[in-house]
């Protein structure tokens, strides 16, 4: 089975903060991909990557970065947290797109707080 | 721009009863529809994948069916149990290979 691990479930910081979320597959994947859900607004994605050191923003990229610098690790980072960053935060992982018959495997969230 | 929309938001049923959950989109052009559960305060599971020239996937008691050309999805549970409670998201691949997401369906299963 497919396993993406998140490092944190929970996570607590202060505005201002510098924040890493921390993301690994074990599947070999290409794509990687970072999303946050709130309530009433879905599942957004901020970036995603399709190879080692490539990132594409998505929707919502504003206040975050990306690193990606071995294939199974994809990193967030909130470089100076604001409130309204508090959110559940989903890393996805997938194979490249021409597998459009693969899904993307999620782990199980990071529910990060701001203070 | 590609819009999904679940329906009914919410949806609560005894124990044991068949029941259906709608996704609909607005652009035909897609990959793929995928549906995912998702329980509370977790990640989110992969249920079923139906390939754009495809009409319908099954596992268990889930079958989700695929009419691209009027823009729907349903998703059928068949004898529904207190374990189905869970969000029900279905999300479209579009032509760029990005996933567009619906809000999703609180399905709740009474004992």
């Amino acid at each position: 089975d497919v396993k993406v691990t998140q490092s944190s479930r929970y996570l607590v910081k202060r505005t201002g903060e510098k924040v890493f979320l921390e993301c690994v597959q074990d599947m070999d994947h290409e794509n990687m991909f970072w999303y946050r859900q709130d309530p009433g607004l879905g599942l957004r994605l901020i970036y995603f990557s399709y190879d080692v050191k490539m990132k594409e923003k998505g929707d919502i990229p504003e206040g975050y970065s990306v690193s990606r610098e071995k294939k199974e690790r994809f990193s967030l980072i909130l470089e100076s947290a604001s409130t309204n960053q508090t959110s559940m935060y989903l890393c996805a992982s997938s194979f490249s797109w021409g597998f459009s018959n693969q899904p993307q495997h999620f782990g199980d969230g990071t529910r990060l707080s701001i203070l | 721009k590609q819009e999904v929309t679940q329906i009914p938001a919410a949806l609560s049923v005894p124990e044991g009863e068949n029941l259906v959950l709608n996704c609909s989109f607005t652009d035909s052009a897609i990959y793929n529809l995928q549906w995912f559960r998702q329980d509370p305060g977790k990640g989110l599971t992969s249920l079923l994948l139906i390939q754009s020239s495809q009409r319908e996937q099954t596992s268990g008691r889930l079958n989700a069916s695929l009419d691209k050309s009027s823009g729907r999805s349903t998703l059928y549970i068949a004898a529904s149990q207190p374990g189905d409670s869970a969000t029900y998201l279905c999300a479209v691949m579009d032509s760029n290979y990005q996933l567009i997401w619906g809000a999703g369906t609180k399905l709740i299963i009474k004992p």
